[in-house]
């Protein structure tokens, strides 16, 4: 069983749809990434929460402690969100160990 | 503007070669790491570095050698003892040891062995 599961593994919308991304861990963590990976290969931080809820834009980030959960929420979604999306948390003090992502396609 | 930059994006190397990715980043930050990235699979952590002159072995470090002489470099070099080295590398780093608190990523290099 991976420490850091994420679900769907792959995810088609229309435009406009309202779009959720789930992870689930195992090991503790003091925060949790959401990162983003496009087409090309470079990978972007998105959010980094410890607690709570955070919004960036049309992007929302929760979290779960106790029950060791995240989501990752677009909403109106658009074809230039197409992307894969990860999930990491921190193990041990040096190191994250990442989820296996989530590829979401966007179409017009 | 600050950032990292891996060079180059494709490499085709032939089997039995050493090849050695770069990692610059202009960040001054502490820590730099490597991961390797295949095809359903999570980033594995393959090297990583807190601070100059000084690395540890990630999960993944057989076949593969890294050195940090600067703080602004982190070369992972890939030796002909790594059995599967086709795949996708990507170097970050953040701005002190420990657990990434806000990890920076590079564009990565997409290695392919033939």
């Amino acid at each position: 069983k991976n420490e850091v599961e994420q679900s769907p593994q792959n995810l088609t919308a229309q435009e406009g749809e309202f779009i959720t991304i789930n992870c689930s861990y195992s090991v503790g963590i003091s925060a949790l990434h959401w990162l983003q990976q496009h087409p090309g290969g470079g990978i972007v931080s998105l959010f980094m929460l410890s607690s709570g809820k955070k919004k960036h834009g049309r992007l929302i980030a929760t979290i779960n402690i106790q029950e060791k959960h995240s989501s990752l929420h677009i909403t109106a979604s658009h074809p230039r969100d197409s992307a894969v999306y990860i999930c990491a948390v921190p193990f041990n003090t040096d190191k994250l160990i990442f989820g296996t992502g989530t590829r979401l396609q966007v179409f017009p | 503007d600050g950032g990292i930059t891996q060079s180059p994006k494709y490499l085709f190397r032939k089997e039995g070669q050493n090849v050695t990715l770069s990692c610059e980043q202009n960040l001054n930050h502490d820590a730099m790491y490597w991961y390797r990235q295949d095809p359903g699979q999570g980033l594995r952590l393959i090297y990583y570095s807190q601070i100059v002159n000084d690395f540890q072995k990630g999960d993944i470090a057989e076949g593969y050698s890294v050195s940090r002489e600067k703080k602004e470099s982190f070369p992972l070099t890939v030796t002909s003892a790594q059995k599967n080295p086709t795949a996708f590398y990507l170097c970050a780093s953040s701005p002190r040891g420990g657990p990434p608190p806000e990890a920076f990523f590079g564009q990565g290099t997409r290695l392919t062995v033939v």
